[in-house]
């Protein structure tokens, strides 16, 4: 079971520019949330899909953005990237169907933004 | 507004001794309190979780201790090794939902 896989693992873009992030679940989950960790913060709720719908969401503008396909999988969008946007974003997945499952994190993508 | 709040922001330790990492929290609708273990360069990995209903979990050298009516809650890590050197982050939860509001961790460092 490789768990929670997320790409790329480092990202540098321009202030202004758009990025995309991607996520894999674990196998037999089917809910992806993301998730901002700005540096020496601890991680900030920004959305969470499931069934291909955004179920819930964080207190984030919406530059931000996502869409799960129907192999669970995801992605995050941002548009217009901010300087405040570099942080590191991690997916973490779960199976709410499940009582006493928890969120397992994949290791994060480090988004740089100059 | 910080939802949980977690102290201390750093904590150093000698190998052996004991590390205590408290946070306390206000939404009195959370019902499961998960504390997660972050390494450098990785995600967060759950490393143990109590429910309101119990003061005390204990899972090897880690122990939460839970006070409902002060809506606090602390992870003790006994005989503290070097490998145990992380942030850790306390977090809550409520109605099932899995979606964790984290406090802002504790470096903890151990030397050998």
């Amino acid at each position: 079971d490789a768990g929670v896989t997320q790409s790329p693992t480092h990202l540098i873009k321009t202030r202004g520019q758009q990025v995309t992030l991607r996520c894999s679940p674990k196998s037999g989950h089917d809910t992806v949330s993301w998730y901002q960790q700005a540096l020496g913060q601890g991680p900030q709720f920004i959305f969470q899909y499931y069934e291909e719908e955004e179920r819930q969401r964080g207190n984030f503008p919406d530059r931000f953005s996502g869409h799960q396909f129907p192999n669970y999988s995801s992605e995050l969008n941002v548009n217009a990237l901010l300087l405040g946007d570099s942080a590191l974003y991690l997916c973490a997945s779960s199976s709410p169907g499940h009582p006493d499952t928890e969120a397992f994190f994949g290791q994060g993508t480090r988004l740089t933004v100059v | 507004q910080q939802q949980v709040k977690q102290s201390p922001q750093s904590l150093i330790v000698q190998k052996g001794g004991i590390s205590i990492i408290n946070c306390a929290y206000e939404n009195t609708a959370f019902d499961y309190f998960p504390w997660y273990q972050q390494f450098p360069g990785k995600g967060p990995a759950l490393l143990i979780a109590i429910r309101p209903d119990v003061s005390e979990k204990k899972e090897g050298r880690f122990t939460i201790s839970f006070n409902k009516s002060a809506k606090q809650f602390s992870l003790h890590i006994m005989d503290s090794q070097p490998g145990d050197s992380a942030t850790y982050f306390c977090a809550a939860t409520s109605g099932g939902s899995y979606i964790p509001t984290f406090g802002r961790g504790t470096s903890l460092i151990v030397h050998p």
